[in-house]
């Protein structure tokens, strides 16, 4: 099976614009989570979303949103972006609901 | 809440010895899942091993295996026979039967000497 596929790999945006990041499960897999890594905050927990619902979400501002397709595909989306949104954001996909696998995550830069 | 403490922000380790790295957890929940994972410098996060915690036997993959100490609130993984490919930052992670998302400890960043 082909694993968790990300896009793009890298992304440089401008302070107040916005962005939309994507993510593919695995086949069959039905769960995505989405992660932000940062040097100082290390990795923290943003959002999952279960058949097209998002199930639980971090404690991130309203500006990071998401939503899932029925193909399970996902897309976050970060809103008027701030120089300390960026990191690497990883997806991960579940299909049992305990491991996860990830992706190999999106580099975003805003300057 | 839950948390996850990894104390040893870096280790070292001669090529084809073993290393031990540490993880202490918290969380008031009876069913959970732990983890490690490892992150190359690559960037992609990649699940190393993970141990329920209703099973009393550690879970053991190839040269990597965990001694969970449940009562403690312990986890650790033991790399043996390490090889140069097994450095990377290693994350200890954990998951609550009825939740989705993982918490992760602050890392260990792992050296392997040749």
């Amino acid at each position: 099976k082909a694993g968790v596929t990300q896009t793009p790999r890298y992304l440089i945006k401008t302070r107040g614009q916005q962005v939309t990041l994507s993510c593919s499960p695995i086949s069959g897999h039905r769960s995505v989570s989405w992660y932000q890594q940062t040097p100082g905050q290390g990795l923290q927990f943003l959002f999952e979303y279960f058949s097209e619902t998002q199930r639980n979400k971090g404690n991130f501002p309203g500006r990071f949103s998401g939503r899932q397709f029925s193909n399970s595909r996902s897309e976050m989306n970060v809103s008027t972006l701030e120089l300390g949104d960026s990191a690497l954001y990883l997806c991960a996909s579940s299909s049992t609901g305990s491991e996860q696998y990830f992706g190999p995550g999106t580099r975003l830069t805003v300057t | 809440a839950q948390t996850v403490t990894q104390s040893q922000p870096e280790m070292s380790v001669q090529e084809a010895e073993t290393v031990t790295l540490s993880c202490t957890y918290d969380t008031s929940e009876s069913d959970y899942y732990l983890f490690w994972y490892k992150q190359p410098p690559s960037r992609q996060m990649i699940l190393v091993i993970r141990q329920e915690a209703y099973k009393q036997q550690n879970a053991t993959e190839n040269r990597f295996s965990v001694n969970f100490q449940k009562a403690a609130k312990s986890f650790s993984l033991k790399i043996s026979d390490s090889q140069l490919g097994d450095a990377a930052m290693y994350f200890c992670a954990l998951k609550v039967a009825s939740g989705s998302r993982l918490t992760f400890g602050e890392g260990t960043q792992l050296t392997v000497n040749p």
